[in-house]
């Protein structure tokens, strides 16, 4: 069955650290990629997507992500994070299946950043 | 831009007590869909509806009943509250009628079945 995995579930950097948060699809077609970021008590709003072409992606915020396809990974990368980057962080993939209608959504990853 | 908007934003209901959450887009979306969000679980799909007059079954459509009222709204019912359902219910839409385009969040209900 496709799915989606995020294995950090908590990370906690210091101000001006750099982030990789790892994401890693299960599906050998085509796959479209996303990253989503929710702020404390707010909703789901989308990083930025993969669809093809270029496998590294720029985001708002200065977030970029990197598709590797050998690897089935899709991980988000900063350079310099910031407080205001303290959120849930999510990872989701649709795998065009023919049928598979839907985006399967990672459990999340929650970054902590200390000032 | 309103986007997407949920009501209401918080309820308490007791066990047994029924109850539908609303959900609007005003971006001329064709894909709507209802998640429930817990602690440590992300996102699972209750149910979608991939174009105007379909609803499909997702991940966890047990105790839960949707309603495709028109391309705008999509509401979502339950119909006897059960404790387990206590959580924080995300409505969405997206462009397309496949699953291959972002998806736009509303802010959510927070969900308590005492």
């Amino acid at each position: 069955a496709q799915s989606v995995s995020q294995h950090n579930h908590h990370v906690i950097l210091s101000e001006a650290a750099s982030l990789e948060l790892g994401c890693n699809y299960s599906y050998g077609g085509t796959v479209n990629l996303f990253w989503y970021v929710q702020y404390p008590g707010q909703h789901l709003q989308l990083l930025l997507k993969y669809f093809s072409g270029d496998p590294l992606v720029k985001g708002i915020k200065g977030f970029e992500a990197e598709f590797i396809k050998s690897k089935f990974s899709f991980n988000l990368r900063k350079p310099s994070v910031q407080w205001s980057d303290t959120a849930e962080y999510f990872c989701a993939g649709f795998m065009n299946s023919g049928g598979y209608q839907k985006v399967t959504f990672g459990t999340g990853t929650k970054l902590q950043v200390i000032p | 831009n309103a986007g997407v908007t949920q009501t209401p934003k918080f309820q308490v209901l007791k066990t047994g007590q029924s109850m539908t959450l609303q959900c609007a887009q005003d971006m001329n979306h064709n894909s709507m869909y209802w998640y429930r969000q817990d602690p440590g679980m992300g996102l699972r799909l209750i149910y979608y509806s991939a174009s105007e007059g379909t609803t499909d079954k997702g991940e966890v459509p047990n105790g839960y009943n949707v309603s495709r009222l028109n391309k705008r709204e999509f509401s979502l019912r339950l119909e006897s509250a059960a404790p387990s359902q206590t959580s924080v219910y995300f409505c969405a839409s997206s462009e397309a009628r496949r699953g291959n385009q972002p998806q736009h969040f509303g802010d959510g209900t927070r969900l308590s079945i005492l």
